[in-house]
């Protein structure tokens, strides 16, 4: 069973800081996503990373994958108020029956203050 | 493009009672999925569909049902609601093949209640 961790949980950052999220893995997968969800809000897709050392940027957001070490990151640079929201991550494997299926972490809620 | 969309917006439902979530997308996407998101969690697969007339159970399928008559509709079925099917249901659907990654693209949710 493909388990997928992130860390923290639970993040609040002041305007300005950086920080890392977390995401590891179980299994192997060439795939992981990124998505962002605003308070009462649908998923917002952000990234999409498709092989081993993919990097992707946008605005003060950037996402890289690491498929050896099971581990992708989501960088946040010099935080403001309007990336406040819950992240997501998701892995993307192969089912036993076949399908291809995307399994969720649970979220990193993340709150910048002024 | 609406993109995929879902109806109704917020519902609640007696223990017992029998409901309908309905999910449409316009973009003529083999793959649809319902996900179900309990508060604090990610979310979880209940049933995913690969194309007209074919389903097939997800992680948590106990206690739903769906049908895929369509492409563009992939309606989930709750037949006796209990207070843990309590969640917010996501609807969402991808394109087949290696297009964009496989990425899934995602209608607003269902907000559903049993008391």
């Amino acid at each position: 069973e493909l388990k997928v961790e992130q860390n923290p949980l639970f993040l609040s950052m002041q305007e300005g800081k950086n920080y890392t999220i977390y995401c590891n893995y179980s299994t192997t997968s060439d795939r992981l996503y990124w998505y962002r969800q605003d308070p009462g809000k649908s998923l917002e897709s952000l990234f999409v990373l498709l092989s081993n050392g993919a990097v992707k940027q946008e605005g003060r957001l950037m996402a890289s994958l690491d498929t050896k070490a099971r581990l992708s990151t989501l960088h946040i640079t010099a935080a403001v108020h309007d990336l406040s929201a819950t992240y997501f991550c998701a892995v993307g494997a192969y089912s036993g029956a076949g399908s291809y299926q995307l399994t969720f972490g649970k979220g990193t809620k993340l709150s910048v203050i002024p | 493009n609406a993109g995929v969309t879902q109806t109704p917006k917020f519902r609640i439902l007696k223990i017992g009672q029998s409901m309908t979530l309905q999910c449409t997308q316009d973009m003529n996407h083999n793959y649809m999925y319902w996900y179900r998101q309990d508060p604090g969690m990610g979310l979880k697969l209940i049933y995913y569909s690969v194309g007209a007339g074919i389903t097939d159970k997800g992680e948590v399928p106990n206690g739903y049902n769906v049908s895929r008559s369509t492409t563009e509709d992939f309606p989930l079925r709750l037949e006796l609601a209990a207070p843990s099917q309590t969640s917010v249901y996501f609807c969402a659907s991808r394109p087949r093949g290696l297009i964009a990654g496989n990425e899934q693209f995602f209608g607003p949710g269902t907000r559903l209640t049993v008391l």
